[in-house]
């Protein structure tokens, strides 16, 4: 059974920094394409990134790219996203989603909550 | 920018059929797009139901079909039950990356 658990949301001060962290199990990681996509409160999905299954490419957001890094360790089955220079408008649960073979998004984690304050 | 399009509310009887679209604000969609839909429910995390335009990922009710209808991606839900009623998400694959459309939401009743 594929599990994705997000961990490493929270409360942070806009211009501040925050890693959030994926912890995959129920499949042969290091194969496929892995994502972030978050939800605003109330608001529609928001792809975020994407990284590769070797995480040789790395791909953003126009919202997030040169603030946020995404990254993976396929020794430890984890994926991060380091999220720099926050805005109020980062705030929203981010999903750590398993890459499909056709750009989709097959599986998702339940989302860990960010929030960053004025 | 790509925009991506869909109607904000929907509503059918339960039982009866519904189409969702997804489209551009600029062009047409193509299966080259890879449309895929999710559907969530209140405090959920999505899931998929269609992928690479038509194919039904694994355990999703057959009641839910994925298309190319003109110029947009549809996905047609044909006997709606209650439990059905939720956000449908679009996303085409675009640049490496996703464009989710606003969502719809279905109401049953």
């Amino acid at each position: 059974e594929v599990q994705l658990l997000e961990s490493g949301g929270g409360l942070v001060q806009s211009g501040g920094s925050l890693r959030l962290s994926c912890a995959a199990s129920g499949f042969t990681f290091s194969n496929y394409a892995m994502n972030w996509v978050r939800q605003a409160p109330g608001k529609g999905l928001e792809w975020v990134s994407r990284i590769r299954s070797s995480g040789d490419s790395t791909y953003y957001a126009d919202s997030v790219k040169g603030r946020f890094t995404i990254s993976r360790d396929n020794s430890k089955n984890t994926l991060s996203l380091k999220m720099n220079s926050l805005r109020v408008e980062d705030s929203a649960v981010y999903y750590c989603t398993k890459g499909g073979h056709y750009g989709d998004y097959d599986f998702w984690g339940q989302g860990t909550l960010v929030t960053v304050s004025s | 920018q790509t925009v991506v399009t869909q109607e904000p509310s929907f509503s059918v009887s339960p039982g009866g059929t519904v189409t969702l679209t997804c489209g551009l604000s600029s062009g047409s969609v193509s299966s080259n797009y890879y449309p895929s839909w999710y559907q969530q429910t209140p405090g959920q995390a999505p899931r998929m139901l269609i992928y690479n335009t038509n194919l039904r990922s694994s355990g999703v009710p057959d009641r839910f079909s994925g298309s190319i209808l003109g110029n947009k991606a549809a996905l047609t839900i044909t006997g709606a039950q209650a439990d059905d009623e939720s956000h449908y998400y679009c996303v085409l694959y675009v640049h490496s990356g996703g464009v989710f459309g606003g969502g719809t939401k279905l109401t049953v009743l």
